[in-house]
């Protein structure tokens, strides 16, 4: 079974400021690791996600994520966020097995201050 | 926008009734997963669809239940409505369970129990 845990329900922040959200997993299988945004009133859509090598991961609208076996976190960031990115960002696992099956944490509410 | 459409968008049904919530795949997917949102949590895997037959359950109770379309358009069925089943139902479509294909997220339907 895998799980996955959001440190963080709620991250303000100012407008230009860099933002890391934080995400750990735990499962006894080999996964795939994903970031999806979420806006009000919408479903989810894919920032970026990790399958294999390198553990930079670069996404859509300048995020980028951090795959760490050692750590089993997999990290969000942006160095500089625009009020456009005011959202609330899931983190989520899958197995390697089961793709497309994905476990999700609860949820970070990105607030983005002018 | 994704190409995956839930219907209806919103609904209220009373305790103990049934429910039944639609999903049109996006056009070459053959995979269909529904997930429940509850309200300040983040989506939970109820089943899986491949090619009209269920492949994978997450831990919801047999009044879910579902069924896949040979044109793999989804229905969720949800028998004697509790309070908790308050939430948004999201599905999600893919070409394949085990390829490295993206999933797309429909805008849901959200369901309230009184």
């Amino acid at each position: 079974a895998q799980s996955v845990t959001q440190l963080d329900s709620q991250v303000p922040v100012f407008e230009e400021a860099p933002v890391e959200l934080r995400c750990n997993y735990s499962s006894s299988v080999s996964v795939y690791l994903f970031w999806y945004v979420q806006y009000p009133n919408q479903g989810l859509q894919l920032l970026l996600k990790y399958l294999s090598g390198s553990t930079l991961v670069k996404g859509i609208n300048g995020f980028e994520a951090e795959f760490n076996k050692s750590q089993t976190s997999f990290h969000l960031r942006k160095p500089s966020v625009h009020i456009s990115d005011t959202a609330e960002y899931f983190c989520a696992v899958s197995g390697t097995y089961n793709f497309n099956k994905f476990y999700f944490g609860s949820g970070t509410k990105l607030n983005v201050k002018p | 926008e994704t190409g995956v459409t839930q219907s209806p968008t919103h609904l209220i049904k009373t305790r103990g009734q049934q429910v039944t919530l639609r999903c049109s795949s996006q056009s070459g997917h053959n995979t269909v997963s529904w997930y429940q949102q509850a309200l300040g949590q983040g989506p939970q895997f109820i089943f899986q669809y491949y090619r009209e037959e269920e492949n994978g359950r997450g831990n919801f109770p047999p009044r879910f239940s579902g069924l896949q379309f040979p044109n793999y358009s989804s229905e969720l069925n949800v028998n004697a409505l509790e309070l908790d089943d308050s939430a948004l139902y999201l599905c999600a479509s893919s070409y394949n369970p085990v390829m490295n294909t993206e999933a797309f997220f429909g805008q849901g339907t959200r369901l309230t129990v009184v």
